[in-house]
């Protein structure tokens, strides 16, 4: 069965400390894998998604497939980082994106 | 300015009543999509479309019907509330092409 997981449903962190949001998946194929996130009072919204390969607002996320991973990462987190992120996977028929639960990240200074 | 917008974004009613929620977008996108969103919990996929009169029900079944007359509308509706329908309902579309969703600002649901 295709799933997301992130087990953390909480994640709370300092001003500038490292930043590890984990994703973990299961799917039978080549995977299409994203983060979304939803700031407070904002429409949830697309992050990045891991065949650009790029850096959005700091974060990077590196697909493992011998893990079956794809945690979202950024070196020294900002308070404006503090939103609920969401890593979904896109399915096999590739009707429509599976969510995971959420993991809520809140930076304090 | 093209966009997808959901009404109402709150809404209160009592057991039994009839709702519709509407879904609207001016990007031109085919696809449409549904999701219930709870507190805590993963976005649940409820219903879907890929163009004008086709409908699909998602991954979680849900009482709620669709329609997709126009391009651009998507209509949700609850013949019947209850409690247990009370939720946040995101609407969603997608471009071709690309394998991205763009949301609407969700319609919050209470059934009292």
């Amino acid at each position: 069965a295709q799933r997301v997981t992130q087990p953390e449903k909480l994640l709370s962190v300092f001003k500038g400390a490292p930043v590890e949001l984990k994703c973990n998946y299961s799917y039978s194929g080549s995977p299409e894998l994203f983060w979304y996130v939803q700031y407070s009072r904002q429409r949830l919204q697309l992050l990045l998604r891991h065949i650009s390969r790029e850096s959005i607002k700091g974060f990077t996320a590196d697909l493992n497939k011998g893990e079956t991973s794809f945690h979202l990462k950024k070196p020294f987190a900002q308070e404006e980082d503090s939103a609920m992120y969401y890593c979904a996977l896109s399915n096999q028929a590739g009707t429509a994106l599976i969510f995971g639960k959420g993991t809520t990240l809140s930076v304090s200074s | 300015e093209a966009d997808i917008y959901q009404t109402p974004r709150y809404l209160v009613i009592g057991t039994g009543k009839k709702i519709t929620l509407e879904c609207s977008q001016t990007m031109g996108h085919d696809k449409m999509y549904w999701y219930q969103q709870d507190p805590g919990m993963e976005l649940h996929l409820i219903h879907y479309s890929y163009g004008v009169n086709s409908t699909e029900k998602g991954d979680l079944s849900s009482e709620s019907t669709v329609s997709r007359i126009r391009t651009e509308h998507f209509p949700l509706t609850l013949e019947s509330a209850r409690p247990s329908h009370t939720s946040q309902y995101l609407c969603a579309s997608q471009g071709s092409g690309a394998n991205v969703l763009t949301f609407g600002a969700g319609s919050r649901l209470t059934v009292l």
